[in-house]
């Protein structure tokens, strides 16, 4: 069974603060890694995709992705209320197909 | 340039019942998928499509089905609907199937059944 892991939080910073995201999956053939950013009833918004070891850096996001230890990451430098939502991490099989964890649900407090 | 587009936004449906929720690509998309998300979880796989062909099938029961038209669109049908069919159902346009392509979501169907 093909897993991905986040911490379901909520994950509480103060505005201005780095907010840090963490995600394991355990299927050592994954390729491509993905985050998406979900509002309270609307629908997932990628943020991030990354495929090879190392950072990768937009804006205010950095996801990080360490294949051998199985673990991605993304990073919100001065994180603002109107990042809080919940965090998808997505990580895309062998068979092309998305398997996601069940997000982490951020809050920025002001 | 259009995003991923699905209609309808939000239904409600009774038990039994069928529906059919429709999606179209990003313009020079080829690759759809489709995915159910129940509150509190992450989005579910059902089906792939990638040039008019199944590409691959989640753990769902034959009352789901599928199919790609020509165009790229893609409509997902439901028989006998179950209260348990309730969910945000997401449709993902990609240029590609493969590996290194980034996946973009359509702003969903809500489907209640009741």
């Amino acid at each position: 069974q093909k897993e991905v892991e986040q911490n379901s939080g909520p994950l509480s910073v103060p505005e201005g603060a780095i907010a840090s995201l963490n995600c394991t999956y355990s299927d050592r053939g994954s390729q491509s890694f993905f985050w998406y950013r979900q509002y309270s009833g609307k629908s997932p918004e990628l943020i991030m995709f990354i495929y090879s070891n190392g950072d990768k850096e937009d804006g205010r996001f950095t996801a990080q992705l360490n294949k051998a230890s199985q673990y991605v990451s993304l990073l919100i430098r001065d994180s603002q209320p109107s990042d809080s939502a919940t965090y998808l991490c997505a990580v895309m099989d062998s068979s092309y197909k998305l398997i996601f964890g069940s997000g982490t649900r951020l809050l920025v407090r002001p | 340039d259009a995003g991923v587009t699905q209609s309808p936004t939000h239904l409600i449906k009774t038990r039994g019942q069928h529906v059919t929720l429709r999606c179209s690509p990003i313009s020079g998309h080829k690759s759809v998928s489709w995915y159910q998300q129940v509150l509190g979880q992450g989005p579910q796989f059902i089906f792939q499509y990638y040039e008019k062909e199944e590409r691959g099938r989640g753990n769902f029961p034959d009352r789901f089905s599928a199919r790609q038209f020509p165009n790229y669109s893609s409509e997902l049908n439901v028989n006998a609907l179950l209260l348990g069919d309730s969910a945000l159902y997401l449709c993902a346009s990609s240029l590609v199937g493969g590996s290194g392509n980034t996946i973009y979501f359509g702003e969903g169907s809500w489907l209640t059944v009741v």
